[in-house]
């Protein structure tokens, strides 16, 4: 399964609303995660089951769709919020695809 | 805490072979499937290889398929991936990380391979 996000970067304001889209080339019903990557660290879970949020992540982020197509989107953006964000489906057992990321500038 | 700790990267040659590890602790180690994967530099996240947790099930990218084997311990709570004819390509940080209810919820820091002469 391939997995398409765009925009591929996208530069921002602190206090945008910013929406990440993503596409699947089948349907994976809601078998989608996003995740937020920073420079040198490791990728963390932010949302899973397309629109479940992790503890302890803000409630600015939210995800939403089922099929193929879903979104993230950040309500008011702030400065840590600039990373770069994955899209995962995890429809295929154990074979979780990544999108090619998006990275949000400032 | 959770905490997977890989270890085993650095610098091979074209066409040989490495073997990573990653010892997890702070969980029941055979309850979970585990994964690996990479991101070469300045690229994004591939997914390489996951086992499930009795280690009875393996799955593999197309791009490692025939070269990567991966395999448990748990008994030492250490889950493998035996890496044989690197190439240039396969120069990435490796993570490895835990699979819960269909994502992967924690994560290792990372350890660096790189395939050059």
């Amino acid at each position: 399964i391939q997995m398409t996000q765009s925009p591929s970067s996208l530069s921002a304001s602190v206090g945008d609303r910013v929406t990440i889209t993503c596409r699947a080339s089948q349907s994976i019903n809601n078998y989608l995660n996003w995740y937020q990557q920073k420079p040198g660290r490791a990728p963390k879970l932010l949302i899973s089951g397309a629109s479940s949020l992790q503890t302890g992540v803000p409630s600015r982020f939210s995800g939403s769709g089922s099929g193929t197509d879903f979104t993230l989107t950040i309500s008011s953006l702030q400065p840590e919020d600039f990373a770069t964000y994955y899209c995962q489906q995890s429809f295929t057992t154990l074979m979780y695809t990544f999108g090619q990321g998006t990275r949000l500038e400032i | 805490e959770v905490q997977l700790l890989e270890s085993g990267g650095g610098l091979e040659q074209p066409g040989g072979s490495l073997r990573l590890s990653c010892a997890a602790s702070g969980l029941i180690f055979s309850s979970y499937a585990m994964s690996w994967v990479r991101q070469a530099p300045g690229k994004g996240l591939e997914w390489v290889s996951g086992i499930s947790g009795d280690g009875d099930n393996t799955y593999y990218a197309d791009s490692v398929k025939g070269r990567f084997s991966i395999s448990r311990d748990n008994f030492r709570n250490t889950v493998y991936l035996q890496m044989n004819r690197l190439t240039a390509e396969d120069s990435a940080v490796y993570y490895c990380a835990r699979e819960s209810g269909y994502r992967f919820d924690h994560w290792g820091q990372g350890t660096p391979v790189s395939v050059s002469s």
